[in-house]
Formats: C-alpha cells, structure tokens, sequence
C-alpha cells in the first residue's frame, strides 16, 4: 500500500491567507522529503525539500515543517495568491536511492478563493 | 538543455497501434525516470535508469510497455499494441543522483482512440 498520503484532496483558502497542505508517511525510515507543485497541464515543479535531520525548512513564501514523532509533514505557504493555485505533492525518500525509494502522495488541490 | 524536454507534447492514438515517447534529461543528469498520470491522479511509477546500470523495471504494467535509455541520456517510452486505457500524461523525470530532488518534463499527452 501506499506509505505517504495527504489528509485532504482539496483545499480552499481566501486569497493573502496563509495555506497549510499536511501529509503523513508511515515509513519512519524515510529520510528525505519533497514538496511538488503542479498547475494544470504541466509537469510537477519542485518546491522545497527537507532532510530528516531538520525539523524546519524556509524557502521563499514556503515553509516544510517535519515532524518524525508522528511522521507527519506539512507545507506553508504564506499570502497565498492566485499563482499558488495547482495540486501539490508531498514525496518521501527512504533512502535506498532509485525508483523504489520514492513514493508520492496523490496530492492535494489547492484553491484560491478571491 | 535548460530543463527536462518531452516530445511530443500530446499524441492521439488509435487503439492496437505502437507509441514511442521521448525525454531528453538536464544533461549531466545520471537517473531518469517515467511515471504515468491519469486524469486527477497521482504518479505511478513505471521505470528507472541509473547510469550504467540494470534499469528497474519494476512499475511496467505489462509487457506491451518498454523503455531505453541510448548514451546515458536520451530515453524511449515505448507502448506497443495501446489499449485505452493506456490513455493519460506520461511524465519523464531526471536528477543529478541520490536522493537529489527530481526535475520534471510537461510530459506527453497520450490519448488512445
């Protein structure tokens, strides 16, 4: 079965809200995770990742928090704006490298609302 | 390149007939990797080059699926005999190695009639 897998398929925020997009693994071996970010018709684009020896990681307007006690990730983006409207994975890595060490979730659906 | 490009871009296909879909990686870049997308679906993992090595074929759905990988860089997705439901966007991915992060092409539109 699937190891990673989001909490909601789809999420609707006002826009200059802040967006939380959760994902739990259960692979607590898992040592590398990604955010993707995909609009319609084109391919996933990659957002910001974090390593399992960080709770914490900021990128621009993106934030990943990784909590292992509860194998729980979570993606931030902060004043959400219509551009930020696209499905978004979460990937997890368990470190054997290769196909068969990263899993995607299916992703969830980000609405903007004006 | 700049980035992962896949050709071409969307396919229509006519059920019983082969298709060959193509990915150049960001050079320089020693994994490749296909997925296939159905309609409001996540991503199904279907093969995986690593450098030199034995690729890992383990997410083909069936036989009438292949793929190589030529010098290391170029690769062909191959489906022979497609079945409708062979019909989704079937992504190609590269990265510069281990537990890198992937950079993914637009991918390849294919629809079987």
């Amino acid at each position: 079965g699937e190891s990673v897998g989001l909490h909601l398929p789809t999420l609707s925020v006002q826009e200059g809200d802040n967006s939380i997009i959760n994902c739990a693994y259960s692979n607590s071996a898992s040592d590398y995770f990604i955010w993707y970010k995909q609009e319609s018709g084109k391919g996933p684009q990659f957002i910001i990742d974090i390593r399992s020896n960080m709770d914490k990681r900021q990128g621009q307007r993106v934030t990943v928090l990784l909590n292992k006690t509860v194998k729980h990730l979570s993606l931030q983006i902060a004043a959400t704006q219509p551009g930020d409207s696209a499905v978004y994975f979460c990937a997890e890595n368990i470190g054997g490298g290769g196909a068969d060490g990263l899993t995607f979730g299916k992703g969830t659906h980000l609405i903007i609302q004006p | 390149g700049a980035g992962v490009s896949q050709s071409p871009s969307n396919k229509v296909t006519e059920k019983g007939k082969d298709v060959e879909l193509r990915c150049d990686p960001i050079s320089g870049h020693t994994a490749l990797y296909w997925y296939r997308q159905s309609l409001g679906q996540g991503l199904e993992f279907l093969i995986y080059f690593q450098g030199n090595s034995a690729p890992d074929k383990s997410g083909l759905p069936s036989d009438r699926f292949s793929a190589e990988r030529t010098g290391g860089s170029v690769s062909t997705l191959t489906i022979q005999r497609t079945q409708q439901e062979d019909s989704a966007v079937y992504l190609c991915a590269s990265s510069s190695g281990i537990q890198e992060k992937l950079f993914f092409g637009s991918g390849t539109q294919l629809s079987v009639l």
